[in-house]
């Protein structure tokens, strides 16, 4: 079965940093790029970061570049979001995602992850 | 950057009706265009890809068309479970979504 399954959400403080992790099976993790995606709530879907299959290229939106660095171990099968200088709008569920053809980086999202929850708050 | 406008932001619907959800692009996309459902506590899933090619297990009665700017999601008979709220998708933007109620 392909799945995602995130996890390192939390309660942080201003400031603060936190690193997600996102677990893949089920696929030829190395074959496809991963996104990361966040929703606030109540709010509508925010596409925070991508990385291609090898991890050579990286990709933010301006509202987290700079702050965040996406990651992937293609031997663990593993993608990261290591985010740095949180801020309270970073507040959101973090969702991770798989790009559905190979090889492509902008694309449909296939397979999604739960989700992990991440505040940012005092 | 290209911004997607959806259209309404919220709609009722009884059982049975036909719904039509519109996205237009601030400039032309081709058919790089993705339609997702989400319901509450849940993560999203694809349902259409390249603006009306139907996601392998997704009902026949969805359907999406359109290409350049103006795409449609239409649900042929809404079905109980297809209350949720519905984004469009181009490259790294999505639509603000429509909340699909019941009427």
């Amino acid at each position: 079965e392909v799945q995602l399954v995130e996890s390192g959400g939390g309660l942080v403080q201003p400031g603060g940093s936190l690193r997600l992790s996102c677990a893949a099976s089920g696929f030829t993790f190395s074959s496809y790029a991963m996104s990361w995606v966040r929703q606030a709530p109540g709010k509508g879907l925010e596409w925070v970061s991508a990385i291609s299959g090898s991890g050579g290229s990286t990709y933010y939106a301006d509202s987290v570049k700079g702050r965040f660095t996406i990651s992937r171990d293609n031997s663990k099968n593993t993608l990261y979001l290591q985010m740095n200088s949180l801020r309270a709008e970073d507040t959101a569920v973090y969702y991770c995602a798989k790009s559905a053809n190979s090889g492509y980086v902008y694309d449909a999202f296939d397979i999604w992850g739960q989700g992990t929850m991440v505040t940012v708050s005092s | 950057d290209i911004q997607m406008t959806q259209s309404p932001s919220s709609l009722s619907a009884s059982v049975g009706d036909r719904v039509t959800i519109t996205c237009r692009a601030s400039q032309s996309i081709s058919s790089y265009l993705n339609w997702y459902q989400q319901k509450p506590g849940k993560a999203p899933k694809l349902l259409i890809y390249a603006a009306s090619s139907l996601q392998s297990g997704v009902p026949s009665r969805f359907s999406g068309s359109g290409s350049g700017t103006d795409f449609t999601l239409t649900i042929s008979s809404l079905q109980p479970e297809d209350f949720a709220t519905y984004y469009c998708q181009q490259r790294d933007t999505f639509g603000q979504g429509t909340k699909l109620e019941i009427k």
